[in-house]
C-alpha cells in the first residue's frame, strides 16, 4: 500500500540533544513537507522540499535542519537551539503539478516528541 | 499572505443531529480549499477538497462543503453526525503561486453527546 511513514512514534530526547526525526514516502511525490503542531494548535510549516536537493524554510524554521536526498526521503532534525521542542511532529507529501491542479498533501502518523 | 480563520474552537453536538464547521480564508487568487480531520495522535485526513468549477464539494463520511466567494467562505456542513466524528476539523487553504504551501486554520474540536 501506498502511504507516508513516520518513525519513531514516540521519541524521548535529553535537553542539548539532537534527534532526528524520520519521513519516507512510496507515493512517488515530488513535495514533502514538515509541520509542527502544538496542544489546541493548527499546524506551522517548518521546512518543505519540492523537489530533491532542494528545500525551504516555512514559518518556523530555526532550530531545525533538514535534507532531501531522495524523493521518497525527508528527514527532520531537531537541534539543541530549538528552545521548545516537546511537540507532535508531522510529516506531509503532495505531487507538485502545474498550476490550476490543486495538490492535496497526505500526511503521515505523526511522531510525538518529548524534551525530558 | 494566506491565511486561514476557524471562529469556533470547540462545538458540542448531539448523535444525529446537524453539524456545521466555520472557515473564512483570506487570499488575493482562487485558492485551493481543504478540510482534513485528525483524531487523537493521529495524522490527518483529507475529508474534501475544493479547486475549482461547482461550489457544492462532497467528501468522504458523508461531509459536503460549500465555497461561497463572496464571503471568503469554505464552511464544512454533515445533515446527521455520528459518535464516530468526534474529532479536530482543520480547514486549510493553498495555492500555486505559495508553491503549493498549505495554510491552516486553528481548528475545531468536536465532540458528540450521546
Amino acid at each position: 500500500d501506498g502511504g507516508i511513514t513516520q518513525s519513531p512514534k514516540y521519541l524521548f530526547r535529553k535537553e542539548g540533544q539532537n534527534v532526528t526525526l524520520s519521513c519516507e514516502q512510496n507515493l512517488n511525490h515530488d513535495a514533502m513537507y514538515w509541520y509542527r503542531q502544538d496542544p489546541g494548535q493548527g499546524l506551522r510549516l517548518i521546512y518543505y522540499s519540492q523537489i530533491v536537493n532542494d528545500f525551504q524554510k516555512g514559518d518556523i524554521a530555526e532550530g531545525y535542519s533538514v535534507s532531501r536526498e531522495k524523493k521518497e526521503s525527508f528527514p527532520l532534525t531537531v537541534t539543541s537551539a530549538q528552545k521548545n521542542p516537546t511537540a507532535f511532529y508531522l510529516c506531509a507529501s503532495s505531487r507538485f503539478g502545474t498550476s490550476g491542479s490543486g495538490n492535496e498533501q497526505f500526511f503521515g502518523p505523526g511522531t510525538r516528541l518529548t524534551v525530558l | 499572505a494566506q491565511s486561514v480563520t476557524q471562529p469556533d474552537i470547540h462545538i458540542t453536538v448531539s448523535e444525529g443531529a446537524s453539524l456545521e464547521l466555520r472557515c473564512n480564508y483570506s487570499y488575493g487568487a482562487t485558492p485551493y480549499l481543504f478540510w482534513y480531520v485528525q483524531s487523537p495522535g493521529q495524522g490527518l485526513q483529507l475529508l474534501l477538497k475544493y479547486f475549482s468549477g461547482d461550489t457544492l464539494v462532497q467528501g468522504i463520511k458523508g461531509f459536503e462543503a460549500e465555497f461561497k466567494r463572496s464571503q471568503s467562505s469554505f464552511n464544512l456542513r454533515k445533515p446527521s453526525v455520528h459518535w464516530s466524528d468526534a474529532a479536530e476539523y482543520f480547514c486549510a487553504v493553498g495555492a500555486w503561486a505559495a508553491g503549493n504551501k498549505l495554510t491552516f486554520g486553528g481548528g475545531t474540536r468536536v465532540l458528540v453527546k450521546p
